[in-house]
């Protein structure tokens, strides 16, 4: 398989901060990222798809000015939760395309559980 | 809307089969059935995924139905290690998809001993 890792794995900020997550690809390169969003209980929602290079995709809903993603290599995307509030505390995930034999396998990261206090 | 129907829970003993329906009764002919499965506060991990044939792997085994409108997975001898939630996913390759998926609930399968 590939391995995707997310840094940090969990973090916890005040009301009116920004937080920045990480994702890479460790050995492969990505040309599309994606970001889900999980709260307890419920299902992975996705965020947005993220191109390398370009401008990220976002879902319908989605605030791009306040979940700012950047797609600056192969093997790296950040989610920048800006001015983070309480309900934005939740369980983020990325995941990153691997192309191999035809259809795109898609790896996920584990996580990074996010609390605003 | 979602493309996908699956039972919300099940249960299976340890070292059993564990079988996991899937309805897609909307998929179009360009369309996959993919599996991943999460274990509890993981990120998903893929299992199968295929488009008209069965598949088998290390870990499952997907089978199709002719018609393409639903699926079943199948975890040959299930252990404890495999109490997850389980999503069957429906994905369109397409360039402009970029090959998002869409997760919808999931059965979440408890695995007893």
């Amino acid at each position: 398989g590939a391995v995707v890792s997310q840094h940090p794995s969990r973090v916890i900020c005040k009301s009116g901060t920004s937080v920045k997550i990480e994702c890479r690809s460790l050995d492969f390169q990505a040309t599309t990222m994606f970001w889900y969003r999980q709260f307890p209980k419920q299902s992975l929602m996705l965020m947005a798809t993220s191109n390398e290079g370009s401008k990220a995709t976002y879902e319908q809903g989605v605030e791009k000015d306040k979940f700012l993603i950047n797609h600056a290599s192969l093997t790296l995307s950040t989610l920048t939760v800006t001015s983070a509030h309480p309900e934005d505390s939740s369980f983020y995930i990325c995941s990153a395309n691997k192309f191999r034999d035809g259809p795109y396998e898609q790896y996920f990261g584990p996580g990074t559980r996010l609390t605003v206090t | 809307d979602a493309k996908t129907t699956q039972p919300t829970s099940m249960d299976c003993a340890e070292g059993r089969a564990a079988n996991l329906p899937c309805n897609h009764s909307t998929i179009s002919g360009n369309e996959y059935v993919y599996w991943y499965r999460q274990i509890h506060s993981q990120g998903p991990q893929y299992i199968i995924h295929g488009l008209k044939n069965n598949e088998t792997n290390e870990m499952a085994s997907l089978i199709i139905t002719e018609d393409r409108k639903s699926s079943t997975l199948i975890l040959p001898h299930a252990t404890l290690r495999d109490t997850a939630v389980y999503y069957c996913i429906v994905r369109d390759l397409s360039t402009d998809s970029w090959g998002k998926l869409q997760f919808g609930a999931g059965t979440q399968v408890v695995v007893t001993p």
